[in-house]
């Protein structure tokens, strides 16, 4: 099966940059997508296809990938961001795939 | 706007059946996927399961194939997860979502979940 490697926890500082990773076997060639999840909440879509921000997402969000990794930038991190946090892929043998999930804690 | 309303969750005895429903509005339903996903309490995402825009292509993740069924209808902007055979690790918010898909060169292919619904729990006592 296919899995995306995800930190369980990062934490940042309010108005710093926080960077939350992705990683899987042959995920350069894949797109990536960030689903941003707050407490009792539904997921939200904050990024596809690597880097494309969804209308209304904040500027602050931003994708990139390199290699098989995909990283999610967070700049200037307000409180409101404080989030559990979810990369994903489609696989040919898998289908649709979530990380793990990043717990992100704005302190 | 775009919105999806999921219902028919509850408690459900393991072995018995249960069908969720996704009432779709605010855009062309017909036109696209819809998935479902769910959620195990304190846990991650899993995707469950997805029907194409009309209805004749289905897929199932491993853990829930030959037990679960997604179908749609599109006169009624709905869809659908007939879950039968439950089971205790079941138990979860499960939550449909709207395909984003981009074509080219002739063909399309899924690349996120662009809206999600509020969800509907259900909950397989052991």
């Amino acid at each position: 099966s296919y899995e995306l490697t995800q930190p369980p926890s990062v934490s940042v500082s309010p108005g710093q940059t926080a960077s939350i990773t992705c990683f899987g076997d042959k995920l350069g060639d894949k797109d990536a997508s960030w689903y941003q999840q707050r407490p009792g909440q539904s997921p939200v879509l904050v990024i596809f296809q690597d880097a494309k921000r969804p209308s209304g997402i904040p500027e602050r969000f931003s994708g990139s990938k390199s290699g098989n990794t995909a990283t999610l930038t967070i700049s200037g991190t307000q409180a409101m961001d404080e989030a559990d946090y979810y990369c994903q892929a489609w696989d040919s043998i898998a289908a649709w795939v979530f990380g793990g999930g990043t717990k992100l804690t704005v302190l | 706007q775009v919105q999806l309303v999921e219902s028919g969750g509850g408690v459900v005895q393991p072995g018995r059946s249960l069908e969720l429903s996704c009432a779709a509005s605010g855009f062309t339903f017909s036109g696209y996927a819809i998935h479902w996903v769910r959620q195990a309490p304190g846990k991650g995402l899993e995707w469950v399961a997805v029907v194409s825009y009309d209805g004749t292509n289905k897929h199932n993740a491993d853990s829930v194939r030959g037990r679960f069924s997604i179908s749609r209808d599109n006169s009624k902007d709905t869809a659908y997860l007939q879950m039968n055979s439950l089971r205790p690790e079941d138990t979860a918010v499960y939550y449909c979502a709207r395909d984003l898909s981009i074509c080219s060169g002739g063909s399309c292919y899924s690349v996120a979940l662009d809206f999600w619904g509020q969800g509907t729990q259900v909950t397989v006592p052991s």
